[in-house]
C-alpha cells in the first residue's frame, strides 16, 4: 500500500493567495483527519471526516479555512486568503472508524506564506 | 474532559541505557492508548497501541509500553536505546465512550540519545 499521499510536499505562496492542499487516504479507510503542526502550538486537529462527512470542524482556525471530501479517496484543505501565520506543516491522516482507531499519517505539506 | 499529558518536554539518555517516555491520561471509561514517533521532516508513525488484554504491549523497533490503570499511565519503554531512536514521541488516547473517532494527542516529548 502506498500509504497516505499528500500534495504538494512544499508550498511557498504570498500573503493573500489561495492555497489548496490535497490528500489521498489509504484505500479502505473511512476516517480522514487534517492536522496542523507548528513549533509554538504543537499538533492541532483541524477537522475530521467519517465516511466523507465532516464530523468535527471545531479546530478550524477561522473562516479562511475550508475542507472538503467529495469521495472516499480524496480530500482538500483550502486557505483563502492565506496569511503568514498560516505557515506550518499540514498533515493528513486516515484510519478505520469503529475498529481500533489508530491513524496513519501522510508525509505532510510544509506551507510557507510570505 | 478527556486529556493526555506528557510531563517531559525532553528526555536525554545515553546509547545502550534503558529509556522511558512518560504519558498519563484522563478519559471516561476504558481507554484506547497509542504511541507515535515523528522523525525530522516526516509524518507521525504508529508505534504501538493498547486496546484490551495484556498490560504490556510490544511495538515496532523494540519499543514497549505498559498500561497501568490505577496510575492512568501508559509509559513508553525500551531496554537499550539507540542513537537512531532520537525523535519526537507522541502519546494519544481515545475513550471507549468518546463520541467520534478522533484521538487526543499529547504535546510530544523529544527523545535525545547520545552516543
Amino acid at each position: 500500500d502506498a500509504g497516505v499521499i499528500q500534495s504538494p510536499r512544499h508550498e511557498v505562496t504570498e500573503m493573500g493567495q489561495e492555497v489548496t492542499l490535497r490528500c489521498k487516504p489509504i484505500s479502505g479507510h473511512n476516517s480522514l483527519f487534517w492536522y496542523r503542526q507548528t513549533m509554538m502550538r504543537g499538533l492541532e486537529l483541524l477537522i475530521y471526516f467519517n465516511n466523507n462527512v465532516p464530523i468535527d470542524d471545531s479546530g478550524m482556525p477561522e473562516d479562511r479555512f475550508s475542507a472538503k471530501m467529495p469521495n472516499a479517496s480524496f480530500s482538500t484543505l483550502k486557505i483563502q486568503p492565506s496569511e503568514p501565520r498560516d505557515s506550518a506543516v499540514y498533515f493528513c491522516a486516515s484510519g478505520v472508524a469503529g475498529l481500533s482507531y489508530e491513524q496513519y499519517f501522510g508525509p505532510g505539506t510544509r506551507l510557507t506564506v510570505t | 474532559a478527556q486529556s493526555v499529558a506528557q510531563p517531559e518536554d525532553q528526555v536525554n539518555v545515553a546509547e545502550g541505557n534503558p529509556l522511558t517516555v512518560k504519558c498519563t491520561y484522563s478519559v471516561s471509561g476504558n481507554p484506547y492508548l497509542f504511541w507515535y514517533v515523528q522523525y525530522p521532516n516526516r509524518g507521525l508513525q504508529f508505534l504501538l497501541k493498547y486496546i484490551t488484554g495484556d498490560n504490556l504491549v510490544k511495538g515496532s523497533y523494540g519499543f514497549e509500553a505498559e498500561f497501568n490503570k490505577s496510575q492512568t499511565s501508559f509509559h513508553l519503554k525500551k531496554p537499550s536505546a539507540l542513537v537512531s531512536d532520537s525523535a519526537l514521541y507522541f502519546c494519544a488516547v481515545r475513550g471507549v465512550n468518546q463520541a467520534g473517532t478522533a484521538l487526543i494527542f499529547g504535546k510530544g516529548t523529544t527523545l535525545s540519545v547520545s552516543s
